[in-house]
């Protein structure tokens, strides 16, 4: 267990409409990323993050933002929703185990846009 | 371009037998390997990993082979027991000091039946 919350777990939303996640860790992790799950595409990247106000884009980035203000906290933003982005969202921090940095995942966020 | 390829979407054995799960790579600059297992509604959950320094890693029930010349990883659960059943994604990266971005393989459900 990393420390690793999301909020909220659940959300339906409509097609237009900004919506927020939020990925919150207790550990001081300094890297922190989102990924999205969906059938057959397995996890894709979308945003991470290297520090507060270091971030950088993924693999699908396109219709998200992202910020972090504060170490702990790393928000995920759809600007305007569309029913593409109807998916699994799950953050991750990446820790040093041994001698290699490995992810661990939170519990994710289901999210539908109708 | 798939980078990281599970080419089998599920695998069916029995309680007590060996689970063998493949994965394919093509980025030859990938020097780290990991496995993850999946439950429903829940987050991905670290299972083992690999440096491809090493040709094998193992951890109790579970053991993972990395054959460079091929691009070609396994993950070997013997015995295998009903819990082990999930979606496993094979993922690789390279190596950055932490701020790695993993590349995800589309996944394989395997069904333990007793």
């Amino acid at each position: 267990d990393a420390g690793i919350t999301q909020s909220p777990r659940h959300k339906v939303t409509e097609t237009g409409t900004p919506v927020t996640l939020r990925c919150h860790q207790t550990e001081n992790h300094r890297y922190m990323y989102w990924y999205r799950q969906d059938p057959g595409h397995g996890l894709r990247l979308i945003h991470y993050s290297y520090g507060v106000k270091d971030t950088d884009k993924g693999e699908v980035s396109d219709g998200y933002s992202v910020s972090r203000s504060k170490t702990e906290d790393f928000l995920l933003t759809l600007e305007s929703a569309t029913s593409s982005q109807t998916s699994v969202y799950f953050c991750a921090i990446s820790t040093l185990r041994g001698t290699a940095y490995e992810q661990y995942f939170g519990p994710g966020t289901r999210l539908t846009v109708t | 371009d798939q980078q990281v390829k599970q080419n089998s979407p599920s695998l069916s054995v029995q309680e007590g037998r060996i689970s063998i799960l493949n994965c394919d790579y093509t980025n030859s600059m990938f020097d780290y390997f990991l496995w993850y297992k999946k439950y429903p509604a829940e987050g991905p959950t670290f299972l083992i990993s690999i440096s491809s320094i090493k040709d094998k890693n193992e951890d109790g029930r579970f053991t993972v082979f990395l054959n460079k010349s091929a691009k070609h990883l396994s993950l070997h659960i013997v015995p295998s027991q009903p819990g082990d059943s999930a979606v496993y994604f094979c993922a690789a990266s390279v190596t950055q000091g932490g701020s790695e971005k993993l590349v995800f393989g589309k996944g394989t459900k395997l069904t333990v039946n007793p």
